[in-house]
């Protein structure tokens, strides 16, 4: 089975704090994404990666940027965090080619 | 752009109910759909998957169709369980420049009371 993890279940910050939230996939996946995830608005794509060192924008990723050093990793950054980042993230990976996405258990963030 | 749309938002049902789950989008020049289920607080699993090929699947008690023409599909859940309340999510794979992204819809909560 594949498994997706990802460092917290549970994080809170403060407004301005450099923030890391950190995805591991055991499956030699080449495809890696970050969602966040909000009531209202559903999931929506801040970055992927094709590969190591490879990224691409979502939809969203302004105040966000990543980090793809090792195929089995894929970080989400946030500069500076603020209040409007509180959200459910949600990291999934795919294989190259492959037809479906697996997905993390998610990190509950909450900016104070 | 693709959207997706889900509807009912909520639902509530008794046990041993069938129901189905609506799931409509925008722009037919998909991959293939997803259907997920979503715990509270909790991530996403991956229920079944259909094909853009494809008419439907079958996992246990779920049947999920896909009518790609109409930018429709549903989710069919036969004798429903209180273990099945939910949040259940559709995601579409777009074809083509789009083709690694997942745009989903914003989800039917499903509560099977017993």
């Amino acid at each position: 089975d594949v498994k997706v993890t990802q460092s917290s279940r549970y994080l809170v910050k403060r407004t301005g704090e450099k923030v890391f939230l950190e995805c591991v996939q055991d499956m030699d996946h080449e495809n890696m994404f970050w969602y966040r995830q909000d009531p209202g608005l559903g999931l929506r794509l801040i970055y992927f990666s094709y590969d190591v060192k490879m990224k691409e924008k979502g939809d969203i990723p302004e105040g966000y940027s990543v980090s793809r050093e090792k195929k089995e990793r894929f970080s989400l950054i946030l500069e500076s965090a603020s209040t409007n980042q509180t959200s459910m993230y949600l990291c999934a990976s795919r294989v190259t080619g492959g037809t479906e996405q697996f997905f993390g258990p998610g990190t509950r963030l909450t900016v104070l | 752009k693709q959207e997706v749309t889900q509807i009912p938002a909520a639902l509530s049902v008794p046990e041993g109910e069938n129901l189905v789950l609506n799931c409509s989008f925008t722009d037919s020049a998909i991959y293939n759909l997803q259907w997920f289920r979503q715990d509270p607080g909790k991530g996403l699993t991956s229920l079944l998957l259909i094909q853009s090929s494809q008419r439907e699947q079958t996992s246990g008690r779920l049947n999920a169709s896909l009518d790609k023409s109409s930018g429709r599909s549903t989710l069919y859940i036969a004798a429903s369980q209180p273990g099945d309340s939910a949040t259940y999510l559709c995601a579409v794979r777009g074809d083509g420049a789009s083709g690694s992204r997942l745009t989903f819809g914003e989800g039917t909560q499903l509560t099977v009371n017993p």
